[in-house]
């Protein structure tokens, strides 16, 4: 069974700029995540989708972040503008099915994202 | 709301010698815990979980790990350490009746010494 895809692995861009992450989940995973893993920190989740709808958004700043999974199968995340602090690795993560508190999330490598 | 504490955020041990990463969690309701391992470059894996019943949980390559209820602890321990062993490692909690939602420490970095 392949495992959670994410790219591109590695970015580089200028503050300002807008950049764009890519996810597909392990086949059949009704639940995604987006984390963002700031250096010397444990991941924090972004954003919760459902199938295409969203569970739980609550700590995605949404004047520079946005994300969707359209079809309820790939996700992407979106920021526009990138400021300095974004610098930070961006996981992807799926469940199979309802996101329920007992099951095991399967992470993606990362996509590491440095904003000069 | 729910969170968990990793005590030292760089531990060292020698080949072959015992592992011990400290978790402390504060929850409001019984918290379900997972301990998480990290390689460089990779993303997370999942070495254990505790979610309900018996209260020593064995994991993936030879690491367990115990809850204690009455201490809010929830440490990760291996009697052997392998170099292979060498990676960060996350504990992390959810919280009991609702949609899952981990919220990680801040990680501890295991170095293994010849």
């Amino acid at each position: 069974e392949a495992g959670v895809a994410q790219s591109p692995r590695y970015k580089i861009i200028e503050k300002r700029q807008s950049v764009a992450f890519w996810c597909n989940p392990i086949s059949g995973h009704a639940t995604l995540y987006w984390y963002q893993q700031i250096l010397g920190q444990g991941p924090k989740l972004l954003i919760q989708f459902q199938n295409n709808g969203v569970v739980d958004d609550s700590q995605l700043p949404k004047d520079r972040f946005s994300a969707e999974r359209l079809k309820g199968v790939d996700s992407t995340l979106k920021i526009q503008p990138a400021k300095l602090e974004d610098s930070a690795v961006y996981l992807c993560a799926s469940t199979r099915n309802r996101g329920g508190n007992q099951e095991t999330q399967y992470f993606g490598p990362g996509t590491r994202l440095l904003v000069l | 709301a729910q969170s968990v504490t990793q005590l030292g955020s760089h531990v060292s041990v020698s080949e072959g010698a015992l592992v011990l990463l400290r978790c402390n969690y504060s929850s409001s309701v019984p918290p379900y815990l997972f301990w998480y391992v990290q390689y460089p470059n990779q993303g997370l894996q999942l070495l254990l979980k505790y979610t309900t019943g018996a209260t020593l949980v064995k994991g993936i390559n030879g690491f367990e790990a115990e809850f204690k209820k009455s201490e809010t602890s929830f440490h990760l321990t291996k009697p052997s350490a392998h170099m292979s062993d060498a990676a960060e490692y996350f504990c992390a909690v959810s919280r009991t009746g609702t949609a899952s939602k981990l919220t990680f420490g801040t990680g501890t970095r295991l170095q293994v010494t010849l």
